[in-house]
């Protein structure tokens, strides 16, 4: 398996623009963590899904950012309009059972301008 | 709500010697305990996992254990070397998965 894919690797963007990053999870987890990190605050879990369905985004800093699962095999992270504190890396995991381990992908670096 | 304490200070290890971070948590005790090693430009990478249950886990030159009285978790990495050298985040189970902002280790050769 090639593991938890991340697309794109580095986005650069202006603030107002809206931003999409993009995850492929292992084939057969059926958990999918989004996390944000950054120097100040760490690693910071946004939102999960189990089995395509949203469980917990209390995470989610506001409404700007959004989260979506169609299928086992796809999820999304956006940012509608982003803004130069978005800036972070994020970082796609999944795993099989709830609090197992959790395989993560190389991360989208955000710089918002 | 749980909070977990890492040494935001980098550690530096001379090659050889034993490398010991230290976890701390605030209130109650998880069911399991994650260790991960982190590289710069790379996601979190999976080491050991203990449960509440468990005193000590090892594996080849790691070990880990975890004292609930002391709210305390410690990662030791023996006859440490240059490759060892990375940021390592604990991590638990609290309602949904925690992690440490990670204590960055630097091996000397």
């Amino acid at each position: 398996d090639a593991g938890v894919i991340q697309s794109p690797r580095h986005e650069v963007t202006e603030m107002g623009q809206e931003v999409t990053l993009r995850c492929k999870p292992i084939s057969g987890h059926d958990y999918l963590f989004w996390y944000r990190q950054t120097m100040m605050r760490g690693l910071e879990l946004l939102i999960y899904f189990n089995n395509n369905v949203p469980i917990d985004d209390s995470g989610m800093p506001e409404d700007r950012f959004s989260a979506k699962m169609p299928n086992a095999s796809f999820s999304t992270l956006k940012i509608q309009p982003s803004e130069p504190r978005d800036s972070a890396v994020y970082f796609c995991a999944s795993s099989a059972p709830s609090g197992g381990t959790q395989y993560f992908g190389p991360g989208t670096r955000l710089t918002v301008l | 709500s749980q909070k977990i304490e890492q040494n935001s200070e980098a550690l530096n290890i001379q090659e050889g010697k034993t490398a010991t971070l230290t976890c701390n948590y605030t209130n109650y005790s998880p069911a399991y305990l994650q260790w991960y090693r982190q590289d710069p430009g790379r996601g979190p990478v999976f080491l050991l996992l203990i449960r509440e249950n468990e005193k000590e886990k090892r594996k080849e030159r790691l070990k880990v254990t975890f004292d609930t009285t002391l709210k305390q978790s410690l990662f030791h990495i023996t006859a440490s070397q240059p490759a060892d050298s990375a940021t390592y985040l604990c991590a638990l189970d609290d309602d949904k998965i925690i992690f440490g902002k990670g204590t960055r280790l630097h091996i000397l050769p």
